[in-house]
């Protein structure tokens, strides 16, 4: 199975300031034949289900406000957040789709504000 | 609206079964690949079970995480836009959140989750 990394487990960023997470994969999720990465990053805040933000490694779900990008290639991903709201505070997973199942989330990462 | 409302969690002893629902609405359900994705309390997410439409009632290829396969049975009737999760020989460790969750634009495996349901909470326990 694909394992996926997270980094750092968690972060404290300001409002209005850049927070950053970190995903990485134990296999390259760039499938040649379309040049797409297998990779999705998902919000979760307490007591709700996950909810897609991006997936493709770049595309943002619609609805998802423009303040939160990925970006990245082959094993290595962001999920950016240009400038931290307080509604952005929760927990943050990617998760790779590449090939057969199971595909396996990152640990995740919790955001709070500082 | 696209709705997944999940039923069936409760209290089980290890070495029981249970069985899983989700009922959807909101969108064609028998063209969508379904997934079960739980959450052990206060744990990270475990993509558990996977199901490709097909033609017919029943569903196509289903795929299992090593953690459940050979205990864990996913399954769907499309004419009743229900998917189940048959569960046995349950373990403490299968305790979690089960939530069921829609693959994005259809029927490919290869897709992230679009919509979630709410859950259902399994506990293991004697």
């Amino acid at each position: 199975d694909i394992v996926m990394t997270q980094s750092p487990d968690s972060l404290a960023v300001s409002l209005g300031e850049r927070a950053t997470v970190n995903c990485k994969s134990s296999q390259s999720l760039l499938y040649s034949s379309n040049n797409k990465n297998y990779l999705a990053w998902y919000q979760q805040k307490p007591g709700q289900p996950p909810k897609l933000l991006i997936y493709w490694a770049s595309t943002r779900e619609s609805g998802v406000p423009d303040r939160f990008s990925g970006g990245g290639s082959g094993t290595d991903f962001t999920l950016t957040i240009s400038s931290l709201q307080a509604e952005d505070v929760a927990v943050y997973y990617c998760q790779q789709y590449y090939g057969a199942p199971p595909y396996t989330f990152g640990q995740g990462t919790k955001l709070e504000i500082k | 609206e696209v709705h997944l409302l999940e039923s069936g969690g409760t209290l089980v002893q290890p070495g029981g079964s249970l069985r899983l629902s989700c009922a959807a609405s909101g969108f064609t359900f028998s063209s969508y690949a379904l997934a079960w994705v739980r959450q052990a309390p206060g744990k990270g997410l475990e993509w558990v079970s996977g199901i490709r439409n097909s033609g017919g009632n029943s569903g196509g290829n289903t795929y299992y995480a090593d953690s459940v396969k050979g205990r864990f049975t996913i399954s769907r009737d499309n004419s009743e836009n229900t998917l189940y999760l048959q569960m046995n020989s349950l373990r403490a460790e299968d305790t979690a959140i089960y939530y069921c969750a829609r693959l994005l634009g259809g029927s490919a495996a290869s897709r992230p989750l679009d919509c979630w349901g709410q859950g259902t909470l399994v506990t293991v326990s004697s």
